[in-house]
């Protein structure tokens, strides 16, 4: 298997800008999850989906951000406008059941830098 | 990934020796515990979990010590090698939600 895929992995753009960062999961793991990654707050939940759809996005940060998964094979992370502070490393993970029955598997990551 | 850090902090081992990373969680209801490996530029990579009603677990070089009454995790990675030098998350699970650890950045000697 080749694992949760992320793209781009990395990306700059300039603050106002639209940014989507996509990710494929595992094939046949029903759960996504969003993070994002800082020095200062380390890795924060933003948004988990179940079989498609989100079941908690307490942790997005603000109406800017938005997730989509319209299929079970792809999701992207959307951010409008986007703003210097939001420049992290964004991770997807996939499980195939609930946390706590199995891990999480991580992508790659994408670092963005939002100038 | 962005876990260069000015917080974390830093364990550094002699090739060869055993390393011990700790972790303080702080949910009582934490069903299921797993250790991360994140190398740099890349995403955490599992390394090995514990459920709630064990004490310990072995793999391959490590072993998970789980301490309920404290509220603590450890690592240990038998025969350090550089290959383990890497940032070290702990995570714990509440709820179907995973929440992380500051981290403990791990320097192996040659």
């Amino acid at each position: 298997d080749a694992g949760v895929i992320q793209s781009p992995r990395h990306e700059v753009t300039e603050m106002g800008q639209e940014v989507t960062l996509r990710c494929k999961p595992i094939s046949g793991h029903d759960y996504l999850f969003w993070y994002r990654q800082t020095m200062m707050r380390g890795l924060e939940l933003l948004i988990y989906f179940n079989n498609n759809v989100p079941i908690d996005d307490s942790g997005m940060p603000e109406d800017r951000f938005s997730a989509k998964m319209p299929n079970a094979s792809f999701s992207t992370l959307k951010i409008q406008p986007s703003e210097p502070r939001d420049s992290a490393v964004y991770f997807c993970a996939s499980s195939l059941v609930p946390t706590g029955g199995d891990t999480q598997y991580f992508g790659p990551g994408t670092r963005l830098t939002v100038l | 990934g962005e876990n260069v850090g000015l917080h974390l902090p830093t364990l550094s081992v002699q090739e060869g020796d055993n390393s011990i990373i700790n972790c303080a969680y702080s949910n009582s209801a934490s069903d299921y515990f797993i250790w991360y490996k994140q190398e740099s530029g890349k995403g955490p990579q599992f390394i090995i979990d514990i459920r709630s009603n064990m004490d310990k677990r072995q793999g391959q070089r490590v072993t998970v010590l789980l301490n309920k009454t404290v509220k603590h995790l450890s690592l240990q990675i038998a025969a350090t090698q550089p290959g383990d030098s890497a940032v070290y998350f702990c995570a714990e699970n509440a709820g179907n939600m995973l929440t992380f650890g500051g981290g403990t950045r791990l320097m192996v000697k040659p």
